[in-house]
């Protein structure tokens, strides 16, 4: 069965400092790989998606993630973060099906 | 392009009694998704729907929860009778099959 594992259940940065949240996947194949972010009270929101090509992936507010097949990772990072930024943060995968198995989450904190 | 919707927003009901939450995709996705997220966890995939067909519902609580789409457009999750641990956000999402998929800003249900 595919996993999904965000070792840092808390991160807390700088306003303006950079950001990098770890995702690690397990599935046999390339899984379709996606981050989502969540603020309080409200639904996730798709920040990027990785289906295939190139493994540098652009996604809104300026995030992007590196999908790396050694390490079974797709990290995500921002150059610069914004007290906006606070939130939760889920790492996600899929198989063939669609079944989106999800992270336990990164909580955000964002210090002014 | 309108997102998903869902309603209501929040929802208190005592244990036992029943509740239903409903869900309308974003207009021409096929598939669509009900999730159950307890408070500081990812969210859970509950069933599945493609077109007005159950694609998977393996972790459907069956005894007290169910589900229809009826014309393969708007959903209906409902509870009876509800439980404490039932206490959780419940989101839908929908997505073109194969695709990202797109939430909904979920349902906040506390059991009492």
């Amino acid at each position: 069965a595919q996993s999904v594992t965000q070792p840092d259940i808390h991160i807390t940065v700088s306003e303006g400092a950079s950001l990098e949240l770890r995702c690690n996947y397990s599935y046999g194949a390339t899984p379709y790989l996606f981050w989502y972010v969540q603020s309080p009270g409200q639904g996730l929101q798709l920040l990027l998606k990785y289906f295939s090509g190139d493994t540098l992936v652009q996604g809104i507010k300026g995030f992007e993630a590196e999908f790396k097949r050694s390490q079974s990772s797709f990290n995500l990072r921002k150059p610069s973060v914004h007290w906006s930024d606070a939130a939760e943060y889920f790492c996600a995968s899929n198989n063939a099906g669609n079944m989106l198995t999800f992270g336990g989450g990164t909580r955000l904190m964002v210090k002014p | 392009e309108a997102g998903v919707a869902q309603s209501p927003r929040y929802k208190i009901i005592e244990k036992r009694q029943s509740v239903a939450f409903w869900c309308n995709p974003i207009s021409g996705h096929a598939t669509l998704y009900w999730y159950q997220q307890i408070l500081g966890q990812g969210p859970k995939l509950l069933i599945q729907f493609q077109n007005n067909g159950v694609v998977d519902d393996s972790q459907l609580p069956k005894d007290r929860f169910s589900a229809e789409r009826l014309k393969g457009v708007d959903s209906t999750l409902k509870i009876q009778p509800a439980k404490l641990e039932d206490s959780a956000v419940y989101l839908c999402a929908s997505s073109v099959t194969g695709k990202a998929q797109y939430f909904g800003p979920g349902t906040r249900l506390t059991v009492l």
